[in-house]
């Protein structure tokens, strides 16, 4: 079975452009979570997601940062008008969704670099 | 949500026994404590979960007291691939199994030859 996948595992953007990150779930998944983290900190909630629902934003940036996760394919979570600020690592993590314990299995990440 | 403490780094050498301990002093009754691994470059990896006494895996031990103010990751005999930043995260477990996971800046532990 395999695990939560994300990628580009790396995406190099200049200012002012859109970065796209994708996040196919474990098979059998239905919870979505993204995260932030930057060097030497912790991972910062942004938001999770059901299949065609956004359950709860309340870490995303209220400009400039969408996400989905559709029906049919993995969750993007776009990133308008990149500033250098937006530069860190983002991580996807998914769960099944009634499992009890909570758990969420983290995906490899994606590594935004603005210039 | 509960705010945890844990030391920031810790260093230790390969075989001995590593306990790392976290302070949750504001524990809610429907908290869990989980403890998660990271390594560098990856993503963070579940290593155990625990709502009170004592738990243990095949990968660690989680002691937790009776009055649930603190918590203490064992990781037997480590090896140089446990160096890694551990995270001690408290939350509720709500139906559904939706947890927003709250991440401090963790304990870095490094393991020497």
């Amino acid at each position: 079975n395999a695990g939560v996948m994300q990628n580009p595992r790396h995406l190099v953007r200049r200012r002012g452009q859109e970065a796209r990150l994708r996040c196919s779930p474990m098979k059998g998944h239905s919870h979505v979570y993204w995260y932030r983290q930057l060097p030497e900190e912790g991972l910062k909630f942004m938001v999770y997601l059901q299949k065609e629902n956004i359950i709860d934003e309340s870490g995303m940036p209220k400009e400039r940062f969408s996400a989905e996760f559709p029906k049919e394919g993995p969750s993007i979570l776009r990133i308008q008008q990149v500033v250098r600020g937006d530069s860190a690592a983002y991580f996807c993590a998914s769960s099944p969704g009634g499992d009890k314990s909570g758990t969420q299995y983290f995906g490899p990440g994606t590594r935004l670099l603005v210039l | 949500l509960a705010k945890t403490t844990q030391p920031i780094s810790m260093d230790s050498y390969e075989g001995q026994e590593v306990n790392i301990t976290c302070s949750h002093n504001n524990i809610a009754t429907n908290d869990y404590i989980t403890w998660y691994q990271q390594f560098p470059s990856q993503g963070p990896r579940f290593i155990i979960q625990g709502y009170k006494t004592k738990v243990t895996n095949e990968v660690a031990s989680l002691f937790i007291p009776a009055d649930r103010k603190s918590s203490t990751l064992s990781l037997p005999r480590v090896s140089l691939s446990d160096t890694a930043v551990y995270y001690c995260l408290v939350a509720p477990l709500v139906s559904g199994g939706y947890n927003k996971l709250i991440f401090g800046a963790g304990t870095r532990l490094a393991v020497h030859p």
